[in-house]
């Protein structure tokens, strides 16, 4: 069974630019959650969705959001993007999402720097 | 804030030796959980544990929960230099997502 992938796994953008992020989980898995990691903040939940819907949200700006598609892959947009959204962006899968004790799989994140 | 804080940041031992590391958080919890993480890459999901429980095994993997104490610890015995990567310990209560701490670097050296 395949993992869950991400693409792309490096991205460069100038601030003010915006980016989509893309993440393809686990065949069968029907919740994906987004994280942010950056040294100074560690991995802080940014959102999850679960059939298409979005049913957590963490303390991030408007300018994160968020969708997921019927097909379960899920995107993540930042716009009018700051120095400070240089991170590593992980995405997870589960069958039933975080609230549930299922096994969370993670995907190796896309790593975006903001120039 | 629930976000679990591990202990120590760093840790660095030799092959063969135990590693232990700590965790603590600040609110009641679900569950507790243990990922590791190798350089820059994605998390892998290590161990659960629940409230109610006190202490699992897995392989060379022992987990304990002290929910008076608000804490866990994550012991790796007999540990290899593949062991060397990022130890976090998440959180999980009421608002159902989970909440990750700064994590321990641990170097196990040949």
């Amino acid at each position: 069974k395949a993992g869950v992938t991400q693409t792309p796994r490096y991205l460069i953008k100038t601030r003010g630019q915006q980016v989509t992020l893309s993440c393809s989980p686990i065949s069968g898995h029907r919740s994906v959650s987004w994280y942010q990691q950056t040294p100074g903040q560690g991995l802080q939940f940014l959102f999850e969705y679960f059939s298409e819907t979005q049913r957590n949200k963490g303390n991030f700006p408007g300018r994160f959001s968020g969708r997921q598609f019927s097909n379960s892959r899920s995107e993540m947009n930042v716009s009018t993007l700051e120095l400070g959204d240089s991170a590593l962006y992980l995405c997870a899968s589960s069958f039933a999402g975080p609230s549930s004790t299922d096994t969370q799989y993670f995907g190796p994140g896309t790593r975006l720097t903001v120039l | 804030s629930q976000q679990g804080e591990e202990d120590p940041q760093a840790l660095s031992i030799q092959e063969g030796e135990n590693a232990t590391m700590n965790c603590s958080y600040k609110t009641s919890i679900n569950n507790l959980q243990w990922y590791r993480q190798n350089s820059g890459r994605g998390l892998v999901h290590l161990i659960l544990i629940r409230s109610n429980e006190r202490e699992k095994h897995s392989g060379r993997l022992r987990v304990t929960l002290d929910t008076s104490k608000k804490s866990s610890s994550l012991l790796i015995t007999a540990s290899r230099a593949a062991d060397t990567a990022s130890y976090f310990c998440a959180t999980q209560g009421g608002s159902e997502k989970l909440v990750f701490g700064k994590g321990t670097k641990l170097t196990v050296n040949p």
